[in-house]
């Protein structure tokens, strides 16, 4: 099983309305990355949160990290047909500062 | 251009064969990660490396090997004991607290 899970596994929105995709782990994360990826592609990378209740955003998606920094969740606003791929939530964990893994991700498609 | 490439796109092996997956970064990034990625599914770890010639074992490390000699150079040879090799495969670098830079990926097909 993997460390970080995320929820929900795929969703699907009609274009403009507002989603939520939350990322959990069972053990203090160090640092939190968020991901994009389309079908059969690298992933583009989001954002990054590092300290307990940090919230970042960018255009329309805004990121969180709660301040346990075990759960962090991606929001967008007023989704639209570019937003649809695979979002991906990857950490370190404290003192290992190297071995990044990540979660099971959410597969995202916004309707018409 | 800075940034990380990895070859061949496609590549289908035979049973029984072993396979090299290239990745190549000039980015100057100490460490270098390869994953594993089934369809609707995450990215599992491989291997990683955090400097040259050392490299530790991920979550799914059985039936794949890799060597790191180069700081830029970190390929992986899916083995012929690795019983279910179909998949996508990234490569990935990154130094400290920063974020990943990924591959484009290498899609193996068992034939």
């Amino acid at each position: 099983s993997q460390e970080l899970e995320q929820s929900p596994q795929s969703l699907i929105v009609q274009e403009g309305k507002n989603l939520t995709i939350n990322c959990t782990s069972s053990k203090t994360l160090y640092g939190l990355y968020w991901y994009k990826q389309k079908y059969g592609e690298g992933l583009i990378f989001l954002m990054m949160l590092q300290k307990g209740g940090e919230e970042k955003s960018h255009e329309k998606i805004t990121a969180k990290l709660d301040e346990k920094k075990q759960q962090s969740s991606l929001h967008i606003t007023a989704s639209q047909p570019s937003h649809a791929g695979i979002y991906l939530c990857g950490a370190e964990r404290t003192g290992t500062a190297s071995k990044l893994t990540f979660g099971t991700g959410t597969r995202l498609q916004v309707t018409l | 251009d800075g940034g990380i490439t990895q070859s061949p796109k496609y590549l289908f092996r035979k049973e029984g064969q072993n396979v090299t997956l290239s990745c190549e970064q000039n980015l100057n990034h100490d460490a270098m990660y390869w994953y594993r990625q089934d369809p609707g599914q995450g990215l599992r770890l491989i291997y990683y490396s955090q400097i040259v010639n050392d490299f530790q074992k991920g979550d799914i490390a059985e039936g794949y090997s890799v060597s790191r000699e180069k700081k830029e150079s970190f390929p992986l040879t899916v083995t012929s004991a690795q019983k279910n090799p179909t998949a996508f495969y990234l490569c990935a670098s990154k130094t400290g607290y920063t974020e990943a830079f990924f591959g484009q990926g290498t899609r193996l097909t068992v034939v």
